[in-house]
């Protein structure tokens, strides 16, 4: 009864260093997205995607990047970190239109 | 552009009583979805309460009801006999449209104390 599995939990990263967030999910939904949350602040959309091999810009999608090569993985890519980029990233999922998302634990990320 | 206004920073309540956290939000699309979601301090996010546009009847969910008030674009929450495990972060969110992908947009919240 996993859900939607986030890894890591937490990272630190220097400014222009790359990593992926991953992002697994096994209920069988077709979207998937990623927010990121600043703090006191609530989330913010960066990019989704509603069936493999299809992605959208969300509101925030400047320096990340995304693919969906299978229905259940929706990995998040920052090429360059830049300390702006210090959050929480959310990973979530739903099974279609109108439905309630499914969150992950998310991951914190800190640039320094 | 649609927009979530959530106007309260911070509430109080006491154990026991009900609290209202309002939400306002913004959109010229006639189909559209309003969420409310609970953060406590661990961080996660846990879905409480939905209610589409097209739904005639206020949403309900145990402790949890919406007040769905189309006119005036409102959609609070309100969480009857508080617990002292109610204290959390709370943000409603909107969905807009048909073909959105069912994308969110997020007020900024309301962080809600319960006290003893």
């Amino acid at each position: 009864n996993a859900g939607v599995t986030q890894t890591p939990k937490f990272r630190i990263l220097k400014i222009g260093q790359s990593m992926t967030l991953q992002c697994t999910q096994d209920m069988n939904h077709n979207y998937m997205y990623w927010y990121r949350q600043d703090p006191g602040m609530g989330l913010k959309l960066i990019y989704y995607s509603v069936g493999a091999g299809i992605t959208d810009k969300g509101e925030v999608p400047n320096g990340y990047n995304v693919s969906r090569s299978t229905t259940e993985d929706f990995p998040l890519r920052l090429e360059l970190a830049a300390p702006s980029q210090t959050s929480v990233y959310f990973c979530a999922s739903s099974p279609g239109q109108g439905t309630a998302q499914h969150f992950g634990d998310g991951t914190r990320l800190s640039i320094l | 552009a649609q927009k979530i206004t959530q106007t309260q920073p911070g509430m109080f309540v006491q154990e026991k009583e009900a609290v209202t956290l309002d939400c306002t939000y913004d959109t010229s699309d006639p189909s559209y979805g309003l969420f409310w979601y609970k953060q406590p301090s661990s961080g996660e996010m846990i879905f409480l309460i939905y209610q589409g546009s097209y739904d005639q009847q206020n949403a309900t969910e145990g402790r949890y009801s919406l007040n769905f008030q189309k006119a005036r674009k409102s959609a609070n929450l309100v969480i009857s006999a508080s617990q002292l495990g109610d204290s959390a972060m709370y943000f409603c969110a909107m969905r807009v449209g048909e073909t959105s992908g069912s994308r969110l947009t997020f007020g900024e919240g309301t962080q809600l104390t319960v006290n003893p």
